[in-house]
């Protein structure tokens, strides 16, 4: 079955730890997403991941970092957490965007709460 | 500003009756995705077209892409549709899908 995961599910960090989040898929998808989602602001992009050491700033890269070692695992990093960064991420994989036919598929989210 | 425009941002159905989702794009896109956000918050993906429409049991989209908008089409809506619909369009020569705000559908007993 073919899949994203992400972990952890749940994570709750205090203001100024260092917060690592985890995707890995199965697919041998090139391309991989660091999503945010906020009530009312829909999905934002954080990172994008074309392969394996070749990452690219999003819409709202900034107090974020990533790592791609390994085509099928993709981290989101978060240096020093702020209370703004209390979110659902959403990781993503997709076949390279310049294919015809590149459609996401979605991990189950990590629900972050910064205190 | 938002290249990707949702509508209605919220919609309540009776089960079996139907509606039609919208998205309006501020430029040409190349493909669009549409998506369900189930209740448990899992993105489950319904669609990806580069123009046409494709259909898929009780669900249609149709992407037009020289009038800028994509459409998806519910009919005999069941309980289980409800969630947030999200469509997402990628523009040529940006290497992302950029998504709506999304449309929140209850589907009413």
């Amino acid at each position: 079955d073919m899949k994203v995961t992400q972990m952890p599910r749940y994570l709750i960090k205090r203001m100024g730890e260092n917060v690592l989040l985890e995707c890995g898929q199965d697919m041998s998808h090139e391309t991989m997403y660091w999503y945010r989602q906020d009530p009312g602001l829909g999905l934002q992009l954080i990172y994008i991941s074309y392969d394996v050491d070749s990452n690219s700033e999003g819409d709202i890269p900034k107090g974020y970092r990533v790592s791609r070692k390994k085509r099928e695992h993709f981290s989101l990093i978060l240096d020093s957490a702020k209370t703004n960064q209390t979110s659902v991420y959403f990781c993503a994989s997709s076949l390279s965007p310049w294919t015809t036919n590149s459609d996401y598929t979605f991990g189950s989210g990590t629900r972050l709460l910064v205190i | 500003g938002d290249q990707v425009e949702q509508s209605p941002s919220a919609l309540s159905l009776h089960e079996g009756t139907g509606s039609a989702l919208r998205c309006n794009f501020t430029t040409t896109m190349r493909a669009v995705q549409w998506f369900q956000q189930n209740s448990r918050g899992s993105l489950i993906n319904l669609f990806y077209l580069a123009s046409g429409t494709k259909e898929n049991g009780r669900l249609k989209s149709t992407f037009n892409s020289k009038e800028s908008y994509s459409t998806l089409h519910i009919r005999d809506a069941q309980l289980e549709d409800s969630g947030t619909y999200f469509c997402a369009a990628e523009a040529p020569g940006y290497q992302n899908f950029y998504f709506g705000k999304g449309t929140s559908l209850t589907v009413i007993p």
